[in-house]
């Protein structure tokens, strides 16, 4: 079965500090994973995702991750942080089963100091 | 206007109330899904639907039910809402190319 971990419940940087939000997945085959984000109030937004290729993916907003196959992680990437990316993220597993279900990891708060 | 729309926005009631929740989408999709939110516990799969006539458990459905009623329109329902219930509930479609998912704006409901 799938599953998805987020080691950091809650991270804080300063505005301008570069950003990195841990990631790690079980599944058996190659998984398609996802990273959303929650803005105060809002719904999920997806930020990237990673299906095949290359496995540096860029997304939405300056944000990318990294398919690390060998340590079955996806870590979020940010080289400098915005005061407007104060939010919660999610982190999220899918796989073509006959369930075609996607897990969620439990999601990191961040927090930016201005 | 949003793609997908939930209705209400919040909510409260007491327990032992019938509550529906509403969603509605303008993206064409025909998978549609309800998830609860809590904190610490990410989202967790209520229920889905892969086509009007297709409904399948999640990992939560105890205490939920849902209706299909078109392509377009997917309804919770809590037939006798409790407090543990209180939760932000969202709405989200899908895509059958690797099940990408767009989310609505969610419902926060609380239960007395």
């Amino acid at each position: 079965a799938q599953s998805v971990t987020q080691p950091d419940i809650h991270i804080t940087v300063s505005e301008g500090a570069s950003l990195e939000l841990r990631c790690n997945y079980s599944y058996g085959a190659t998984p398609y994973l996802f990273w959303y984000v929650q803005s105060p109030g809002q719904g999920l937004q997806l930020l990237l995702k990673y299906f095949s290729g290359d496995t540096l993916v860029q997304g939405i907003k300056g944000f990318e991750a990294e398919f690390k196959r060998s340590q079955s992680s996806f870590n979020l990437r940010k080289p400098s942080v915005h005061w407007s990316d104060a939010a919660e993220y999610f982190c999220a597993v899918g796989a073509e089963t006959s369930y075609d279900k996607v897990i969620f990891g439990p999601g990191t708060s961040l927090s930016v100091i201005p | 206007d949003a793609d997908v729309t939930q209705t209400p926005r919040n909510r409260i009631t007491k327990t032992g109330k019938r509550i529906m929740l509403e969603c509605s989408q303008t993206k064409g999709h025909d998978r549609m899904y309800w998830y609860r939110q809590d904190p610490g516990l990410g989202l967790r799969l209520i229920y889905y639907s892969f086509d009007v006539k297709d409904i399948n458990k999640g990992e939560i459905s105890d205490g939920y039910s849902v209706s299909r009623q078109a392509q377009a329109k997917f309804s919770l329902s809590l037939e006798s809402a409790i407090p543990n219930q209180t939760a932000l509930y969202f709405c989200a479609t899908g895509t059958p190319a690797y099940n990408e998912q767009f989310f609505g704006p969610g419902t926060r409901l609380t239960v007395l």
